[in-house]
């Protein structure tokens, strides 16, 4: 197992266009995180699983963002009628139930929407 | 809940001199800190944390930190540093397991820029 991979690496699309990011966790990782990375700030919370349950979703995760992890392995997240403000880098994170460490980061996947 | 405040935004350093990274926290309970190193157009790779005991934690690449409760603080020093050590640094907190605690709330980052 390589690590937490993200697919795609980079995504442009037009404003008002729906788009879906897929996230690969570790495979023995029950934990997922999403997080949003815009210019100059830190990663900010987005949601996060435990197996195939959402367990938290950040206010940031409005009505047009959904995430699934319908097998309790990888995730993906939509979002739709896109709009500038969500252009940004989307990282995915793993870990393991009852972790005392930092995540396993993902490359991320940079949306810019034009 | 917690907050990180990194007190620097850019700090520019000549190779092989020694660099500080200042962290400080904000939080109403006991906290696991972290620090972790993102290079241009990657995901971010753990360098070290500080979860309990010895409150000088070393990392990899030669990066150490010292937490200081009393002033909330988490710094990260390296004695001697390299280009290949030009990154953004993020100072991380995450309040100990249970509920809905285990997502990291970062700083802002700082920028190590290390000139030749």
């Amino acid at each position: 197992d390589t690590g937490v991979s993200q697919d795609p690496r980079h995504k442009i699309t037009k404003r008002g266009q729906n788009v879906t990011f897929r996230c690969d966790p570790i495979s023995e990782h029950n934990r997922l995180y999403w997080y949003r990375q815009t210019l100059g700030q830190g990663p900010e919370f987005l949601t996060y699983f435990q197996n195939e349950a959402q367990l938290e979703k950040s206010r940031l995760l409005s009505d047009r963002f959904s995430a699934e992890r319908p097998k309790g392995s990888f995730s993906t997240l939509e979002i739709q009628r896109t709009e500038q403000g969500d252009s940004a880098m989307y990282l995915c994170a793993s870990s393991l139930d009852g972790d005392l460490y930092g995540y396993t980061f993902g490359s991320g996947t940079r949306l810019t929407v034009v | 809940a917690q907050s990180v405040t990194q007190l620097d935004s850019q700090v520019p350093v000549f190779e092989e001199a020694p660099v500080e990274l200042r962290c400080n926290y904000s939080s109403s309970v006991s906290v696991y800190l972290f620090w972790y190193v993102q290079y241009p157009n990657q995901g971010l790779q753990l360098l070290l944390k500080y979860l309990s005991g010895s409150t000088l934690v070393k990392g990899i690449n030669g990066f150490e930190a010292e937490f200081n409760k009393s002033q909330t603080s988490f710094h990260l020093r390296k004695p001697s540093v390299h280009i290949s050590d030009t990154a953004e640094y993020f100072c991380a907190v995450r309040a100990p397991s249970g509920g809905s605690n285990y997502k990291l709330t970062f700083g802002k980052g700082t920028l190590l820029t290390v000139n030749p």
